[in-house]
């Protein structure tokens, strides 16, 4: 059974400094997708990572991934308060690429304070 | 282009009553799932579908059936609501592709009492 763990859970950070979230998973896999939730809204999508070693950035928010260590990383840089939300990631198990079956984070809650 | 449209957004059953949730899209995706997501916790994958007349179960299916008639459509019903699917419902949708965005709908919010 995949399971997909986040650290922090919660975060609670200043603005202008620099973190990292964490997301570990159990099982092989080939992709993982970041999201981003505000409060009472839907899922957003960040970032999807298709292989070993892919980076992507937008913005304050840079996501990369180890599939050999099945771990990602969602790294903030000189967080804004607008970056307050809640962030998860989800990864499908095994390398079939019309596999549907997400596995979701319990998500990382973000508050950025002045 | 209205992307994943939900109804209702809010819903109060009462236990034993059967609905349906409805969740259209305009993008011609293929894919389509159903999640629910429970207070302080990730989305769990109910049903899927990758394509008309397909579906497959996900996670947590037990009191859940759904059909794709159509690529526009997938409706997810609640057989005999419980209170333990109190839960808001999320449906989604995308192109078949590894890496291709899959786009939520806004949510709809389901107190069973």
């Amino acid at each position: 059974e995949l399971k997909v763990e986040q650290n922090p859970l919660f975060l609670s950070m200043q603005e202008g400094k620099n973190y990292t979230i964490y997301c570990n998973y159990s099982t092989t896999s080939d992709r993982l997708y970041w999201y981003r939730q505000d409060p009472g809204k839907s899922l957003e999508s960040l970032f999807v990572l298709l292989s070993n070693g892919a980076v992507k950035q937008e913005g304050r928010l840079m996501a990369s991934l180890d599939t050999k260590a099945r771990l990602s990383t969602l790294h903030i840089t000189a967080a804004v308060h607008d970056l307050s939300a809640t962030y998860f990631c989800a990864v499908p198990p095994g390398q079939n690429f019309g596999n549907e079956k997400l596995t979701f984070g319990t998500g990382t809650r973000l508050t950025i304070i002045p | 282009n209205a992307g994943v449209t939900q109804t209702p957004k809010f819903q109060v059953l009462k236990t034993g009553q059967s609905m349906t949730l409805q969740c259209a899209q305009d993008m011609n995706h293929e894919y389509m799932s159903w999640y629910r997501q429970d207070p302080g916790m990730g989305l769990r994958l109910i049903h899927y579908s990758v394509g008309a007349g397909i579906t497959d179960q996900g996670e947590v299916p037990n009191g859940y059936n759904v059909s794709r008639s159509t690529t526009e459509d997938f409706p997810l019903r609640l057989l005999s609501a419980a209170p333990s699917q109190t839960s808001v419902y999320f449906c989604a949708s995308r192109i078949p592709g590894a890496g291709n965005t899959i786009y939520f709908g806004e949510g709809s919010w389901l107190t069973v009492v």
